[in-house]
This record gives structure tokens, C-alpha cells and sequence, in this order.
């Protein structure tokens, strides 16, 4: 499978700890997102990256979440401390430049007890 | 601020019946606009998308949608829905010049019966 790939799929954790999801874009797409999707929501743009930079940060986005793609090619999210209302699903996306067709991930439910 | 409505949460159809779910934006200036759906168990995939050009895509599966710069609407449309396009539907846009961000619609649960 080449498609976009998330890890862990799934992630329980308590209140206040951190955690950190995995990204493996397809190979030859230059552009990542990450997104965030609730219940009943569709996807709430989180961030993206060009190659290793990151262009654009939501301003929604609390100081807690950080990304990185130091080599330009998979991307981690970190939340710290995290809290409930962080529960949801984290999705990524890549893309071959601008804002063409993205291609998700399956994402990981996150659960914040 | 850039918003994204769909007006319909959850439509209901039988097969071979019509099938249109609106969706509109607020953002003045040059966007692009997709249509992403979401079946059962798997990943968002693209249906279609606008960019410039003629205001009618079409899309995947029979899909098309048309775009309607006056109305800031992007309206998805199949003449004949099957059951297996029961599934949920999400419009996007992607303000060119303002936010460089992609915002997604709430999404419209589309459930087609045999």
C-alpha cells in the first residue's frame, strides 16, 4: 500500500500526558497537513508543511500542539498535557505542490481520559 | 473570517432518485473549492474539484458540481444515486490569497436506501 499511512490508529491516554502521532506521507508529495475531526464536524485545518518548512500554523492552535517534518518526508504531531477536549480524530493529508488533491490518511482517534 | 455551510445534514434518498447537497462559502475573493467524500470504514478521497474555468466539474462516480461565483455556492449533483454512494460528503475551500488554509464544511450524511 503507497497510500498516506498514521501511527498509532488509535491512542488512549490520561489527562496532562503528551503524546505524539506519526505521519508517512506518499513518497514523491511535498506537502503534508494535519487536520482535526470531531464528532459530527468535518476536518478543522491544523497546520501544513512544504517540504521540511512549515507554512501555515491555524490560529486556533494552542501552543500545546507542535509539528515537525525535519526531513521532509514524515511528519510528527505532539500535544502536551493533554486535556479532554483534545480527544478527536487527527488526520493527515500529502499532496504533489499548491493545493491540489490531498490524499488522507486513516487517521488516529485520540482519547483523552 | 472564511466559513464553509452545508445546509443539509443528513439526506435521506432511494436509488435512481436525484441527488443535489449545497454548499456555500463566505470569502470575497479567489478560491479553490473541492468536494471530498468519506464511504463507509475508509479514507476521505477527492470527487472533484474547481479551479478555474468552466463553472461546471464533474467528478467521480458521476458526480459533477457547479460553481456559482454570484451565490458563493459550489453545489454537488448526481442525477441517479446508487447504493453505494451512501456515504458521508464534505465541501472544502481554500482561500487563495487570505488564510492559505483549507476549511471543510460539518459534512452531509448521505444515505441512499436499496
Amino acid at each position: 500500500d503507497t497510500g498516506v499511512s498514521q501511527n498509532p490508529r488509535h491512542k488512549i491516554t490520561k489527562r496532562g500526558q503528551n503524546v505524539t502521532f506519526r505521519c508517512d506521507p506518499i513518497s514523491e508529495h511535498n506537502r503534508l497537513y494535519w487536520y482535526r475531526q470531531t464528532l459530527g464536524q468535518g476536518p478543522e485545518f491544523l497546520t501544513y508543511f512544504q517540504n521540511e518548512a512549515q507554512l501555515e500554523k491555524s490560529r486556533l492552535l494552542s501552543d500545546r500542539f507542535s509539528a515537525e517534518r525535519p526531513k521532509g518526508s514524515f511528519s510528527t504531531l505532539e500535544i502536551q498535557r493533554t486535556e479532554q477536549g483534545d480527544s478527536a480524530m487527527y488526520l493527515c493529508a500529502s499532496s504533489l505542490g499548491g493545493w491540489e488533491t490531498q490524499y488522507f490518511g486513516p487517521g488516529t482517534r485520540l482519547l483523552v481520559l | 473570517a472564511q466559513s464553509v455551510s452545508q445546509h443539509n445534514h443528513h439526506v435521506i434518498l432511494s436509488e435512481a432518485a436525484s441527488l443535489e447537497l449545497g454548499c456555500n462559502y463566505s470569502y470575497g475573493g479567489t478560491v479553490n473549492l473541492f468536494w471530498y467524500v468519506q464511504y463507509p470504514g475508509q479514507h476521505l478521497q477527492l470527487l472533484l474539484k474547481y479551479f478555474s474555468g468552466d463553472p461546471l466539474v464533474k467528478g467521480i462516480k458521476g458526480f459533477e458540481a457547479e460553481f456559482i461565483k454570484s451565490k458563493f455556492s459550489f453545489n454537488l449533483r448526481k442525477p441517479s444515486v446508487q447504493w453505494s454512494d451512501t456515504a458521508e460528503y464534505f465541501c472544502a475551500v481554500n482561500a487563495v490569497s487570505d488564510n492559505n488554509d483549507m476549511r471543510f464544511g460539518a459534512g452531509t450524511r448521505l444515505t441512499v436506501k436499496p
